[in-house]
C-alpha cells in the first residue's frame, strides 16, 4: 500500500511570502502525481498534474516538482495571498491514496 | 458538461436508515471513483469503476455499502442501516485513461450526517 506523508501538517505565513509544501511517498512506481486544493467543506480542485517523465510543472504562481527516485514532490507557492488559504493534498498517481494534507493560512 | 456532479450536497438521516448518493462523471471519462473523507483526514479510497465494471473495493467498503455504475455513466453509492460512524463527506471523482497518464476530477461531495 502506498504511504503518503505531507509536511508540514499546518502552516501559517504572512501575505507575500514564498512557501514550499512537501509530499513524500513510499512506492515510486507511479505514472504521475497530482496536487489538489481543498477549501473547507468542499471537494478537491486539481492544481497541477506532473507526469512521471516531467520534473516540474508550473501554473501561475504555483510550481510543482517531482523526484520519483527519492519519492518526493514539492509544491512551491510564490507571493502567497490570503485566497491561497486552504488545505493542499498530493496524490501519487493513480494508486488511490492521498496524504492528510497541509493546512495553509495566509495572514493579510 | 462542466465537471463531476454529486447529489445531494447534504444528507441528514437517522441511524438505521438507508441512503443513496449519485455521481455524474465527466461524460468522456471512463473511470469513476468513490472516496470518503472525515474531518482533518485525506480522502480514503472506497471503490472504483472502469466503465460499468467495479474493479477494486477497499476493505473500508463493508457489506452495508454497495456501489453501482449500471451503464458506465452515472454511479450510485448506497449505505444500508447507517451508523453514526458513517458520518463523513463522500467524494466522487472521474478520470479518463489515456495511455497510463491521467488525473482525477472531483465533485463537490455529499456530506452525510447520521443522527
Amino acid at each position: 500500500k502506498q504511504e503518503v506523508t505531507q509536511i508540514p501538517a499546518a502552516l501559517s505565513v504572512p501575505e507575500g511570502e514564498n512557501l514550499v509544501l512537501n509530499c513524500s511517498f513510499t512506492d515510486s512506481a507511479i505514472y504521475n502525481l497530482q496536487w489538489f486544493r481543498q477549501d473547507p467543506g468542499k471537494g478537491l480542485t486539481s492544481l497541477l498534474l506532473i507526469q512521471s517523465s516531467q520534473r516540474e510543472q508550473t501554473s501561475g504562481r504555483l510550481n510543482a516538482s517531482l523526484d520519483k527516485s527519492s519519492g518526493r514532490s514539492t509544491l512551491y507557492i510564490a507571493a502567497s495571498q490570503p485566497g491561497d488559504s486552504a488545505t493542499y493534498l498530493c496524490a501519487p498517481g493513480n494508486q488511490f491514496y492521498f496524504g492528510t494534507g497541509t493546512s495553509l493560512t495566509v495572514i493579510p | 458538461d462542466t465537471g463531476v456532479s454529486q447529489d445531494p450536497r447534504h444528507k441528514i438521516t437517522k441511524r438505521g436508515q438507508n441512503v443513496t448518493f449519485r455521481c455524474d462523471p465527466i461524460s468522456e471519462h471512463n473511470r469513476l471513483y468513490w472516496y470518503r473523507q472525515t474531518l482533518g483526514q485525506g480522502p480514503e479510497f472506497l471503490t472504483y469503476f472502469q466503465n460499468e465494471a467495479q474493479l477494486e473495493k477497499s476493505r473500508l467498503l463493508s457489506d452495508r455499502f454497495s456501489a453501482e455504475r449500471p451503464k458506465g455513466s452515472f454511479s450510485t453509492l448506497e449505505i444500508q442501516r447507517t451508523e453514526q460512524g458513517d458520518s463523513a463527506m463522500y467524494l466522487c471523482a472521474s478520470s479518463y485513461r489515456q495511455g497510463l497518464n491521467y488525473g482525477y476530477t472531483f465533485g463537490s461531495g455529499t456530506r452525510l450526517t447520521v443522527v
